[in-house]
């Protein structure tokens, strides 16, 4: 596709449900990043993949946060037994091998009851 | 996060230049970038800076760089209704950018 894509974009959910948000990158971009954008804050960097591996996982608020990278493409993110505080807009980031410039996607609105 | 400051707000009219200011305390940064959100959008890459550039300028945009006072600002021409918007300075932390809180620019016509 000609840029980042999300899906789904925009999700309502109830307290204590667990949420999957899908990135697909770029093609041939190697670099995938997540933040995190809450309302009328800045965005809040969650985690980055180089290829499958992520070098560091500490942005990541809790332990019911993680994410995966297969293939070197797409990516998941899943947030376990949601809370209302996790109410954000995800954003999905792509950059290509040997450059630092980030691509976003459109988010995913995440609204949890 | 707190690295990077701008202001909240900047409320312009139109035909007039809008001034976005930022300031960041870690100097060791390569590249220094504005992104733009619309309303309901993702990021867009405005503009970025080397840092061992002063100025970049790029149609109606114009981006100053004051290493010494860490200092960064975007500067838009004839700004148009079109460019309301929030604007986000960031500078690169290795790995990962690091963004201000964003300021939004109101245009009135």
């Amino acid at each position: 596709g000609a840029g980042v894509s999300q899906s789904p974009s925009n999700k309502v959910t109830e307290k204590g449900k667990d949420v999957e948000l899908r990135c697909d990158p770029i093609s041939g971009h190697t670099a995938l990043y997540w933040y995190r954008q809450s309302l009328g804050q800045g965005l809040e960097f969650l985690i980055y993949f180089q290829g499958n591996s992520a070098p560091d996982k500490s942005g990541l608020p809790s332990d019911r946060f993680s994410a995966e990278r297969t293939g070197g493409s797409v990516s998941t993110l899943t947030i376990q037994r949601t809370q209302q505080e996790d109410s954000a807009v995800y954003l999905c980031a792509s950059s290509p091998p040997g450059s630092e410039t980030q691509y976003f996607g459109p988010g995913t609105r995440l609204l949890v009851l | 996060g707190e690295d990077v400051e701008q202001s909240l707000f900047l409320s312009v009219r139109e035909g007039d230049s809008s001034v976005i200011n930022c300031t960041y305390t870690d100097s060791s940064s390569t590249y220094l970038y504005w992104y733009k959100q619309e309303p309901g959008a993702g990021l867009q890459l405005l503009t970025y800076i080397f840092s061992n550039m002063d100025m970049k300028q790029d149609q109606r945009l114009t981006v100053l760089l004051n290493k010494k006072d860490k200092h960064l600002s975007l500067r838009i021409a004839d700004t148009q209704t079109g460019d309301s918007a929030i604007y986000f300075c960031a500078r690169d932390g290795g790995f990962k950018t690091i963004f201000g809180a964003g300021t939004r620019l109101f245009v009135k016509a």
